[in-house]
């Protein structure tokens, strides 16, 4: 168990929806990291929150968007659905930004399947 | 683009024998390697990590060398065991202002009992 927390599970939904994943962070990291896993693919980087400010981007769609609340928590928002958005999304957290030896611990995952 | 590789998808191994690992990077910029270990519907495990300044790096049955001049790292497990099989991803971390791990597409390894 790394400590991050990610909720829910699993996800069904239709095209054209709009669903919210949820990440909690290990006690203590500052850092919220999103990344998006789909069929045939490794990790790719969305996005990086520190301490409640955007920090990093990655290739992440305009139809998605992110956020972290004063409690550190993390909402990553996925609209307009489409069935290539289907895919496992991880929520990772440190305790820094990211420099020196800052390792990402990585949650359970979500599973979103767009139908 | 790849700037992180994992040229094989898989690798069967032994019990009780080594298990390499091999990874290659094309980014100058990259400062911070780890590996991490996936079980189907998990999320990544960290097991460990190696900074640019430093050739190897050891724990327990687990060590990771890299090769600054040739833009390659490994991960030796020793001995390896059943439970070890999983999938295997190796990651970097830039040192620009983007500390965003990239990901290599992972291998394989299945330790035979």
């Amino acid at each position: 168990d790394s400590g991050v927390t990610q909720t829910p599970k699993h996800l069904i939904t239709a095209t054209g929806q709009r669903v919210t994943l949820r990440c909690s962070p290990r006690s203590g990291d500052l850092s919220v990291y999103w990344y998006q896993q789909s069929l045939d693919q490794g990790l790719q980087f969305l996005i990086q929150y520190y301490n409640g400010e955007e920090r990093a981007k990655g290739n992440i769609l305009e139809r998605f968007s992110a956020q972290q609340f004063p409690d550190l928590h993390s909402e990553l928002n996925l609209s307009s659905l489409e069935l290539g958005d289907s895919a496992l999304y991880f929520c990772a957290s440190s305790v820094r930004w990211g420099q020196g030896a800052d390792t990402q611990y990585f949650g359970p995952g979500t599973r979103l399947t767009v139908l | 683009d790849q700037q992180v590789k994992q040229n094989s998808p898989s690798l069967s191994v032994q019990e009780g024998r080594i298990s390499i690992l091999n990874c290659d990077y094309t980014n100058s910029m990259f400062d911070y390697f780890l590996w991490y270990k996936k079980y189907p519907a998990e999320g990544p495990t960290f097991l460990i990590s190696i900074s640019s300044i430093k050739d190897k790096n050891e724990d327990g049955r687990f060590t990771v060398f890299l090769n600054k001049s040739a833009k390659h790292l490994s991960l030796h497990i020793v001995p390896s065991q059943p439970g070890d099989s999983a999938v295997y991803f190796c990651a970097a971390r830039s040192s620009g202002s983007a500390r965003q791990l990239t990901f290599g597409s992972g291998t394989q390894l299945t330790v035979l009992p």
